[in-house]
């Protein structure tokens, strides 16, 4: 069974540009989250999907950011316009359930890196 | 909001046993107490959970006392693959709150 994929690996981008990072949780898996860990800080909770809807929202850090999920399928977390404290590893995660004790199967993560 | 407070690194032997304490004072009554593992380049990858008591499966043991202002994540006869940060979660709501973790080492 294939894992949480995230794409791309690495992406290097100038700030004030846009970029788009994809994440194609396991099949079957209702839940999808979106985690950052910025240069130096821990790794934090940006958003929770369950299907195509927005469960939580409340780690988003601010409007340039837009998660969607069209169809309950794939993510994408669009940053526009990038900022130099955006840099970091962006983690994707997938469970097919949503609880306080759900396990949350991981991405390998996105490295942006704005300059 | 459930923080946790756990040693930022250790070392360790291989063959050795490595216990991992994680102290997580103001856990809400309805939160568990998971453990994930995750190696340089890769992103956490779930090893334990547990409510209360003693768990354990094929990679770990988590012992958690009466009170469950703590816990231990117990690793049997580690192994140098075994080097890795690893993450005691706390619960804000449904959703994970990762600390700065404990960097394991094991040396030869």
């Amino acid at each position: 069974e294939a894992g949480v994929t995230q794409f791309p690996s690495h992406s290097v981008i100038e700030k004030g540009q846009t970029v788009t990072l994809r994440c194609d949780p396991i099949s079957g898996h209702d839940n999808l989250y979106w985690y950052r860990r910025v240069m130096g800080k821990e790794i934090k909770f940006l958003l929770h999907f369950v299907k195509e809807s927005k469960q939580d929202e409340s780690g988003m850090p601010n409007n340039r950011f837009l998660a969607e999920r069209t169809g309950g399928t794939y993510s994408t977390l669009k940053v526009q316009p990038a900022e130099l404290e955006d840099s970091g590893v962006y983690f994707c995660a997938s469970s097919p359930v949503w609880g306080r004790n759900n396990e949350q199967f991981f991405g390998p993560g996105t490295r942006l890196t704005v300059l | 909001l459930a923080k946790t407070t756990q040693p930022i690194s250790m070392d360790s032997y291989e063959g050795q046993e490595v216990n991992i304490t994680c102290s997580h004072n103001n856990i809400a009554t309805n939160d568990y107490i998971t453990w994930y593992q995750q190696f340089p380049s890769q992103g956490p990858r779930f090893i334990i959970q547990g409510y209360k008591t003693k768990v354990t499966n094929e990679v770990a043991s988590l012992f958690i006392p009466a009170d469950r202002k703590s816990s231990t994540l117990s690793l049997p006869r580690v192994s140098l693959s075994d080097t890795a940060v690893y993450y005691c979660l706390g619960n804000y709501g449904q959703n994970f709150v990762f600390g700065p973790g404990t960097r394991l080492s094991v040396l030869p």
